[in-house]
């Protein structure tokens, strides 16, 4: 069956410009996962959406990062006037279940992720 | 702050030797740990995963060991196959919703 896709695989935006990342999980799972990966660096979580609520924004590095997930199923992160900071692959996950003992654990499915290059 | 880490960030193998990919954590807390595999230019790939009250999982060529009273994880590999080179990651889930990931170690494999 298909994976989680992400879109654009490429994006560039002149800094101050507004960007929008878009997530489709894999159909049925229940949890979505942002995660931003630096250049070497392992992937760090931004937020966690179980179905169409946004339990955990705690990782969102500014308020310029805005996530939504209106019917549960895609996703869009939106960046707002990007900085050159912002220059990351934008990773989204997706699991099956929500959480168990209070914490969505479970196994993760990546996508390719969203290069982004702020100029 | 507690983070999740690994010793080495480059690991040269023999094609065909095993590899032993070493990863160690500092939350005592963490209760459940998972190894990604990512290769260039795409997403994290999961390769297993361990709950804290287990020592040892092998999955397809794999192995992942846990020792709680060190508080290190290791991923093992049989055989080394090109197709393993790539980065790897061992991640835990440390209290938040999302998984909190070390910073990887790249993987050669030497013909």
């Amino acid at each position: 069956g298909a994976g989680v896709s992400q879109s654009p695989r490429y994006k560039v935006a002149k800094r101050g410009q507004d960007v929008a990342l878009r997530c489709d999980p894999i159909s049925g799972h229940v949890s979505l996962f942002w995660y931003q990966q630096a250049l070497g660096q392992g992937p760090e979580f931004l937020t966690y959406f179980q179905n169409e609520a946004q339990l955990d924004k705690s990782g969102l590095p500014s308020d310029r990062f805005f996530a939504e997930r209106p019917e549960g199923s895609v996703s869009t992160l939106k960046i707002q006037r990007t900085q050159q900071e912002d220059s990351a692959v934008y990773l989204c996950a997706s699991s099956l279940t929500s959480r168990v003992g209070g914490r969505a654990k479970n196994i993760q499915y990546f996508g390719a992720g969203t290069r982004l290059s702020v100029l | 702050g507690e983070s999740v880490g690994l010793h080495l960030p480059t690991l040269s193998v023999q094609e065909g030797d095993n590899s032993i990919i070493n990863c160690a954590y500092s939350n005592s807390a963490s209760d459940y740990f998972i190894w990604y595999k990512q290769e260039s230019g795409k997403g994290p790939q999961f390769i297993i995963d361990i709950r804290s009250n287990m020592d040892k999982r092998q999955g397809q060529r794999v192995t992942v060991l846990l020792n709680k009273t060190v508080k290190h994880l290791s991923l093992q590999i049989a055989a080394t196959q090109p197709g393993d080179s790539a980065v790897y990651f061992c991640a835990d889930w440390g209290g938040a919703d999302g998984l909190t990931f070390g910073k990887g170690t790249h993987l050669i494999i030497q013909p």
